[in-house]
């Protein structure tokens, strides 16, 4: 079954400091795409970032790159000069083409709460 | 921008009662989607439509309908409510382009006593 697996329920940093948030995946089909949202306490999801199984260069937006390792199915976000606003929940989800119907629903993991300390 | 807008913010519903969540975006997106959001378990899928009148069960169907009359609007509908069902309801639309994720609403948090 296709999986998102988010390790870290909750994590801190220092504000200015760099910061990577771990999602790992399983899935047999060679065609998916992975993101991450943001979710602050207001409660709406704001998408990050996309990172498509057959691009080449590991996407990019703003401070936020994703470290996609193909072999070891991870996709881990990565956030450059921590901000105070960057205090959300962080969710990696995955487009798996087998799962609800021809075109993909997306999956979610369970999130992980990051905080940034002034 | 893509708008996704849930109707209420927050609700507080008596158990047994009959409640609507409604979702309208803004943008002929093909696909809505609606999820319940839990501590600790993420957002798990209820119902998704691809289409006006379509609609296909989620993970957790159970106890929830869905309504697609017009391709804008995409409703939740909690034929009766149970204490259970208290949770954040987030609706979201997509295209049917495969690099296109979703857009969410705010969210409605529903309270059921």
């Amino acid at each position: 079954a296709q999986k998102i697996t988010q390790t870290q329920p909750g994590m801190f940093v220092q504000e200015k400091e760099a910061v990577t948030l771990d999602c790992t995946y399983d899935t047999s089909d060679p065609s998916y795409g992975l993101f991450w949202y943001k979710q602050p306490s207001s409660g709406e999801m704001i998408f990050l970032i996309y990172q498509g199984s057959y691009d080449q260069q590991n996407a990019t937006e703003g401070r936020y790159s994703l470290n996609f390792q193909k072999a070891r199915k991870s996709a881990n976000l990565v956030i450059s000069a921590s901000q105070l606003g960057d205090s959300a929940m962080y969710f990696c989800a995955m487009r798996d083409l087998n799962y609800g119907g021809s075109q993909g629903n997306l999956i979610f993991g369970k999130g992980t709460k990051l905080s940034v300390k002034p | 921008d893509v708008k996704v807008t849930q109707s209420s913010r927050y609700l507080v519903k008596r158990t047994g009662e009959k409640v609507f969540l409604e979702c309208v975006q803004d943008m002929d997106h093909e696909n809505m989607f609606w999820y319940r959001q839990d501590p600790g378990l993420g957002l798990r899928l209820i119902y998704f439509s691809y289409d006006v009148k379509m609609k296909e069960k989620g993970d957790i169907p159970e106890g929830y309908s869905v309504s697609r009359e017009k391709k804008e609007r995409f409703s939740l509908i909690l034929e009766s409510a149970s204490t259970n069902q208290t949770s954040m309801y987030l609706c979201a639309s997509r295209t049917g382009q495969q690099n296109y994720g979703y857009t969410f609403g705010s969210g409605t948090r529903l309270t059921v006593v």
